[in-house]
């Protein structure tokens, strides 16, 4: 496998489930994120985890709780949301000290009913 | 508040002509600038990237950027129907994540 990872692409859940949101890359970089896409809405960055250590939390309500067991892997656990919780959420990674580009998953479509 | 700012469109071209993408940011500071595109259902891909004055030309795609005017484009040459996406401007100022603007949607008629 090459590239970033996500699992699952398409997820439907109700208020009181508990879900998680799986992210690998195989790219051998050492940052990996959280963004939340909103129609309409520029990309709004949730999580950064450098080094696997959380190194931003960029206002997240605490229904949203990620975790970053190894430099390759990133969950985003998710309990309790609301509907507007409703996005594309998408993993991207880079390495640090590199020239900025992140690589990007093709995104979990996340609808809460 | 950093913030990166793109018209949201659609800008709609026909086939054969030049796109032109324009995106402005607030940071005076930042200091690489980053085109991604974003097909409709799919996740954003690093299309272009600048770190100097000037232009960048990669095939059909020129990227350009005047730090003095906080302002970085992207010109798409003999534009196609499959050039059809969203275009993200993102800006890194070196010791924050990258800041998206909201992408402008970009509509190339045959």
């Amino acid at each position: 496998e090459t590239g970033v990872t996500q699992t699952p692409r398409h997820l439907v859940m109700g208020m009181t489930n508990k879900k998680s949101l799986k992210c690998e890359q195989h790219l051998g970089h050492n940052a990996m994120y959280w963004y939340k896409q909103s129609a309409k809405k520029p990309l709004e960055l949730m999580f950064v985890y450098s080094l696997e250590e959380r190194v931003e939390n960029n206002s997240v309500p605490s229904r949203f709780s990620p975790e970053c067991p190894n430099s390759s892997h990133l969950f985003l656990h998710l309990h309790t949301l609301q509907p507007e919780d409703s996005a594309l959420y998408l993993c991207a990674s880079s390495q640090i000290g590199g020239a900025g580009e992140l690589f990007f998953g093709e995104g979990s479509r996340l609808t809460v009913l | 508040q950093k913030e990166v700012e793109q018209n949201s469109g659609p800008l709609s071209v026909p086939e054969g002509a030049i796109a032109s993408l324009n995106c402005t940011y607030s940071d005076r500071v930042s200091q690489s600038f980053f085109w991604y595109r974003q097909y409709s259902g799919k996740s954003p891909e690093l299309i272009m990237s600048i770190y100097s004055n000037g232009d960048k030309e990669d095939g059909r795609f020129t990227a350009q950027l005047n730090k003095a005017s906080q302002y970085v484009s992207l010109l798409i040459r003999d534009s196609q129907p499959s050039d059809s996406a969203t275009y993200l401007c993102a800006v890194d100022s070196g010791n924050t994540p990258l800041v998206f603007g909201k992408g402008t949607r970009l509509s190339v008629i045959a």
